[in-house]
């Protein structure tokens, strides 16, 4: 489950700062988006999901914002912790079948 | 808590070998996919699998994939003759429902093909 790309953005923060992590996705016809947590080595992990019915959604310690208008989708973690390094992929679907189409990916680094 | 699993962890094979990767999807789920993630890129979408038929696939999945679920627990993916282009992660997911809903994945099977 590695996504050890030379060309992932890369976003790093000091332990105990806000992150935001943005996204753009290429559908107007997506109604469905997914952010996942990738560690090293493992899948990605589901962290939070939003309908296009809505434009914020708050989970524990995570927001994920959506902006239709400019395609924009972002994800925002509060009082990041070392254990929220990852690299971080938004992912829409859009109900006309089941895939998901993902992003590229963005390397969050804490630095203690 | 339920969870997606993946065999092998790991597959070396030679070129123009049959492999088969092999996952368990969450008991109660009733739709299966798989992707790849080739090493720094993207996570991409292969096929999607329900009622023991493939329901939607990608320019990727050709000839050379097939996907079966022999029974009532695997679900597998199988490369008829590897290419050094098919070395990448594969990662089953399985999810309850259809469309706007969430996929649980699996730990990822790395394939590398010399």
């Amino acid at each position: 489950g590695e996504s050890v790309g030379l060309h992932l953005p890369t976003l790093s923060v000091q332990e105990g700062d806000n992150s935001i992590i943005n996204c753009a996705y290429s559908n107007s016809a997506s109604d469905y988006f997914i952010w996942y947590k990738q560690e090293s080595g493992k899948g990605p992990q589901f962290i939070i999901d939003i309908r296009s019915n809505m434009d914020k959604r708050q989970g524990q310690r995570v927001t994920v914002l959506l902006n239709k208008t400019v395609k924009h989708l972002s994800l925002q973690i509060a009082a990041t912790q070392p254990g929220d390094s990852a690299v971080y992929f938004c992912a829409e679907n859009n109900n006309a079948g089941n895939m998901l189409t993902f992003g590229g990916g963005t390397r969050l680094m804490v630095k203690p | 808590e339920p969870e997606v699993t993946q065999t092998p962890s790991h597959q070396v094979t030679q070129m123009g070998q049959e492999v088969i990767l092999r996952c368990v999807p969450i008991s109660n789920h009733l739709y299966f996919y798989w992707y790849r993630q080739i090493l720094g890129q993207k996570v991409e979408f292969l096929v999607s699998f329900y009622n023991n038929e493939i329901s939607e696939k990608s320019e990727i999945f050709d000839d050379q994939f097939s996907v079966e679920r022999p029974d009532g627990s695997n679900f597998t993916l199988k490369i008829r003759s590897t290419k050094l282009e098919d070395s990448a992660m594969y990662f089953c997911a399985s999810s309850e429902l259809v469309g706007n809903t969430e996929a649980f994945f699996g730990q990822g099977t790395r394939l590398t093909v010399v």
